[in-house]
């Protein structure tokens, strides 16, 4: 399968500051990345969606100006929490779109906790 | 809106036992359906994946089944071991959207 990685793997971070959670395709091109959430005990929702060189699309209820996607090459796309606050604790995962392949692999995840 | 549930929630068997895991939908209009496992604190890892044509597929000790029109899908996991202690995350792909449901916590007792 697709080879995700996820920089960093866990962050703990001061509310008020900014965090960057990198997010590369290894072994392939990726034109569309997903970025999912996770709280404790709860699904994976979908946050936004970004493709490479245009804007990224934010699922309702997710502020786009507090969350930022660049998806400046097909191996790169960086989520950037803005002014964190403890409810933007969460886990974030990315997961490439793959033109022409159904099947969806993830990144390993970044563990962020905001104090 | 794609709903997906999946119960039980929490199980625990003893080791050898054999694992049904349920997944339910609301939406039967989907592309597949892709079944994953989550180590705590990790990523997804892709278990199987069912086109939306397909009935079932088979990987190893793992068969996954699909029913679309009654939107059903299980997990079966044959003769189970402690490394199969994990959460396992049903996702129906509808329109290029992935829904999750909440997932299965599974813990195999040796």
């Amino acid at each position: 399968g697709a080879v995700v990685s996820q920089h960093p793997s866990w962050v703990i971070c001061k509310s008020g500051t900014s965090v960057k959670i990198e997010c590369r395709s290894l072994d392939f091109q990726a034109t569309t990345m997903f970025w999912y959430r996770q709280f404790p005990k709860q699904s994976l929702m979908l946050m936004a969606t970004s493709n490479e060189g245009s804007k990224a699309t934010y699922e309702q209820g997710v502020e786009k100006d507090k969350f930022l996607i660049n998806h400046a090459s097909l191996t790169l796309s960086t989520l950037t929490v803005t002014s964190a606050h403890p409810e933007d604790s969460s886990f974030y995962i990315c997961s490439p779109g793959l033109a022409g392949i159904n099947e969806q692999f993830f990144g390993p995840g970044t563990r962020l906790t905001v104090l | 809106k794609q709903e997906v549930t999946q119960i039980p929630a929490a199980l625990s068997v003893p080791e050898g036992e054999n694992l049904v895991l349920n997944c339910s939908f609301t939406d039967s209009a989907i592309y597949n359906l892709q079944w994953f496992r989550q180590d705590p604190g990790k990523g997804l890892t892709s278990l199987l994946l069912i086109q939306s044509s397909q009935r079932e597929q088979t990987s190893g000790r793992l068969n996954a089944s699909l029913d679309k029109s009654s939107g059903r899908s299980t997990l079966y996991i044959a003769a189970s071991q402690p490394g199969d202690s994990a959460t396992y995350l049903c996702a129906v792909n509808g329109n290029n959207r992935l829904a999750f449901g909440k997932g299965n916590q599974v813990v195999v007792i040796p």
